[in-house]
């Protein structure tokens, strides 16, 4: 299957500073990337969805100047957490649709980014 | 808008028991439906989908699942399960054509040897 890409794997911030994290479609074009947030023990809530040239759309509840995301090109996409807080601290994970699939097809997952936030 | 209800957080099985976790998602359109597997310490595996056609599915490592449009569900069966399906089972669904894919709270399942 098609190869999602996420860097860094781990990071360790301190609180107040900004992180970003890749998502990278490695064999093909992601005209639309998800990113996702995973508490321990729980399931994957959407955060926002990123499409390629344009802002990206929040779910209610996010905050987009916390969590500014960017999708410059057809294989990228950042997230950006801004003034890290400990309560930031939690699993990322972006996934993508290739694009030029036809639209009953299934999304492909990165591995993941874990940041702590002390 | 969509939801995904997965009925059980935790199952506890000895290795060779049949499977069968529950997943019912609330949505009024077509739908395309999904289960990912996660192992300890690994990223997301999709193990089946179900997009159009044969209502039951055959996915990876002897998994299947059907989808019982009446009942909006899509339940995820294994008839003997292994030590190595030790993991957490996601349930997932997107509006057919949509792109926003909405996952269930998870299932965590542990096969005791």
């Amino acid at each position: 299957g098609a190869v999602v890409s996420q860097h860094p794997s781990w990071v360790i911030c301190k609180s107040g500073t900004s992180v970003k994290i890749e998502c990278r479609s490695l064999d093909f074009q992601a005209t639309t990337m998800f990113w996702y947030r995973q508490f321990p023990k729980q399931s994957l809530m959407l955060m926002a969805t990123s499409n390629e040239g344009s802002k990206a759309t929040y779910e209610q509840g996010v905050e987009k100047d916390k969590f500014l995301i960017n999708h410059a090109s057809l294989t990228l996409s950042t997230l950006t957490v801004t003034s890290a807080h400990p309560e930031d601290s939690s699993f990322y994970i972006c996934s993508a649709r290739d694009g030029t699939a036809s639209t009953n097809t299934e999304a492909f997952f990165g591995q993941g980014t874990r940041l702590t936030v002390v | 808008a969509q939801s995904v209800s997965q009925h059980n957080h935790h199952v506890i099985l000895s290795e060779a028991a049949s499977l069968e976790l529950g997943c019912n998602y609330s949505y009024g359109g077509t739908v395309n439906l999904f289960w990912y597997v996660q192992y300890p310490g690994q990223h997301l595996q999709l193990l089946l989908k179900y997009f159009s056609g044969d209502p039951l599915v055959k996915g990876i490592k002897g998994f299947e699942a059907e989808f019982i449009k009446s009942k909006f569900s899509f339940n995820l069966r294994k008839p003997s399960v292994q030590w190595s399906d030790t993991a957490e089972y996601f349930c997932a669904v997107n509006a057919a054509g949509g792109f926003k894919t909405i996952f269930g709270a998870g299932t965590r399942l542990f096969v005791k040897a």
